[in-house]
């Protein structure tokens, strides 16, 4: 069973830029969710989906975003791209919600921003 | 809401030593509790997990953890550290729609 693929793997960009990140979970995973990890704020919480339905928000500015299709496939977007946001962001999918069950995650997608 | 501390960020012990990482965790019910392990450029990996039942429980790779509810503890252990163990560990708790990472400690292992 293949695991959970996130693309691009690395990515630079520069400031005021717009990015979008991709995630494809594991077959029959209907829960996605995404993490933004950093040294200093290690992992903190973006936004989880359930069957295209946004079901959680962590707190992160609107500049954030995210989707999910009909094949449980998502994306992230940030807009306006900050200094701050050079993260690795995570994406884990799970067959049920998010707490109560294993995440399951992709190695992450490193984006710096210049 | 659940919150995990770990108390120790950054832990050294050398090849072959036992290893015990802490974990404690805040929530009103019986947690679903997790370890995962990040090796350096990688996702997090599931070492085990805790719903139910025996508070001894075993996950991969020879790492055990005990739930402690008095303690509101949930710590891993390992009787015998390899050179391949250095990496990231995080406890996690879990409830219905929600999961709260600690901090992680990072794990270095001495030849």
């Amino acid at each position: 069973k293949a695991g959970v693929t996130q693309t691009p793997r690395y990515l630079i960009k520069t400031r005021g830029q717009q990015v979008t990140l991709s995630c494809s979970p594991i077959s029959g995973h209907r829960s996605v969710s995404w993490y933004q990890q950093t040294p200093g704020q290690g992992l903190q919480f973006l936004f989880e989906y359930f069957s295209e339905t946004q079901r959680n928000k962590g707190n992160f500015p609107g500049r954030f975003s995210g989707r999910q299709f009909s094949n449980s496939r998502s994306e992230m977007n940030v807009s306006t791209l900050e200094l701050g946001d050079s993260a690795l962001y995570l994406c884990a999918s799970s067959p049920t919600s998010r707490g109560t069950g294993e995440l399951f995650f992709g190695e992450g997608s490193r984006l710096t921003v210049l | 809401a659940q919150s995990v501390t770990q108390p120790d960020i950054h832990i050294t012990v050398s090849e072959g030593a036992s290893l015990e990482l802490r974990c404690n965790y805040s929530y009103g019910a019986t947690p679903y509790l997790f370890w995962y392990v990040q090796s350096p450029g990688q996702g997090l990996q599931l070492l085990l997990k805790y719903f139910s039942g025996d508070t001894l429980v075993q996950g991969i790779k020879g790492f055990e953890a005990e739930f402690k509810r008095s303690q509101s503890s949930f710590n891993l252990r390992k009787p015998s550290v390899h050179w391949s163990d250095a990496a990231e560990y995080f406890c996690a708790v879990g409830a219905p729609n929600d999961m709260r990472f600690g901090a992680g400690t990072r794990l270095t292992v001495k030849p």
